[in-house]
C-alpha cells in the first residue's frame, strides 16, 4: 500500500547542473501533478500529466523546465541549468482517474516532497 | 485565470479556542479539497465537497461549499495542539483540469 513516492528526497545541484525528480503515483492512479513551494509559501502548480500525456503546463516556465510520464516508469521533473531561484520543494501528487476521460476525481495524494538547493 | 484566495494567513489561538479559515475562488469551482501541512511535512488531503451548500464534519472539523461554489470554510472547534500546521483549500475550475491552490493558512496553537 506504498504511498506516492518521491526522490531523491534531497538535491544540492550547483548553478549551471541539471536536476531530475522522480515521482511514482500510488498504485491504480494515472494522473500527476508537480507543485512548487517555496519556505513560508503556498504550493505553485506547475504541470499536470496522464500516462504519456501532457494536459496543463501552464504553471511551468517555458524554459529550462519539462515534464514526462511516460506508459513505464515515474514521472520525472526536470530543471536543466538549475539557478539560485529554483531552489525550493517539489511536490508531486497523484490522483485517480474517474472515468470520463481526461479527468481525475479530485483528491490528491502527495509525496514528501523533494527539496532542491542550488549553489 | 483562476485564483484562489484564502484569508487569514496566520492565526495565534489559545489551546480550547475555535478556528475558521476562509477561501474565496474567483471562478465558479467543480470541487474543492482542504489539506494539512505541518511544518516540514507535505499536504495531506482531508476532505473533498463537490455539492452546492455541502457541509461535511470531521469530528471537531466542519467543511462548508458555498451556494455558489466560489467560497469555502474550515472550521475547528476547541483547538489543540495537534491542530497546529498550514490549513491549503485547493479548487478545480469547471472545466478545467489543473487544481489551483489558496496560500493556506496557518494555525499556530497555544497550549
Amino acid at each position: 500500500n506504498a504511498g506516492v513516492m518521491q526522490n531523491p528526497r534531497h538535491l544540492v545541484r550547483r548553478r549551471g547542473q541539471e536536476a531530475r525528480l522522480r515521482c511514482s503515483p500510488m498504485k491504480g492512479h494515472s494522473h500527476v501533478y508537480w507543485y512548487r513551494q517555496l519556505p513560508e509559501e503556498g504550493l505553485k502548480f506547475m504541470v499536470y500529466l496522464q500516462k504519456e500525456n501532457i494536459i496543463d503546463e501552464s504553471g511551468m516556465p517555458k524554459e529550462r523546465f519539462s515534464a514526462e510520464f511516460p506508459k513505464e516508469g515515474p514521472s520525472i521533473l526536470r530543471i536543466q541549468q538549475v539557478v539560485r531561484g529554483d531552489s525550493a520543494a517539489y511536490f508531486c501528487a497523484s490522483s485517480r482517474a474517474n472515468g470520463y476521460g481526461s479527468t481525475n476525481t479530485g483528491e490528491l495524494f502527495f509525496g514528501e516532497g523533494s527539496r532542491l538547493t542550488v549553489l | 485565470g483562476q485564483q484562489v484566495m484564502q484569508i487569514p494567513q496566520y492565526q495565534h489561538v489559545q489551546e480550547g479556542e475555535d478556528f475558521t479559515t476562509y477561501c474565496n475562488s474567483s471562478t465558479t469551482l467543480s470541487n474543492i479539497q482542504w489539506y494539512k501541512q505541518r511544518p516540514g511535512g507535505h499536504p495531506v488531503f482531508l476532505i473533498q465537497l463537490v455539492k452546492s451548500g455541502e457541509v461535511k464534519k470531521q469530528k471537531r472539523l466542519t467543511f462548508q461549499f458555498g451556494e455558489a461554489k466560489k467560497n469555502s470554510s474550515l472550521h475547528i472547534t476547541a483547538t489543540q495542539t495537534t491542530d497546529v500546521g498550514t490549513y491549503f483549500c485547493a479548487g478545480r475550475g469547471t472545466g478545467g483540469f489543473k487544481t489551483i491552490f489558496g496560500a493556506g493558512t496557518r494555525l499556530f496553537v497555544k497550549a
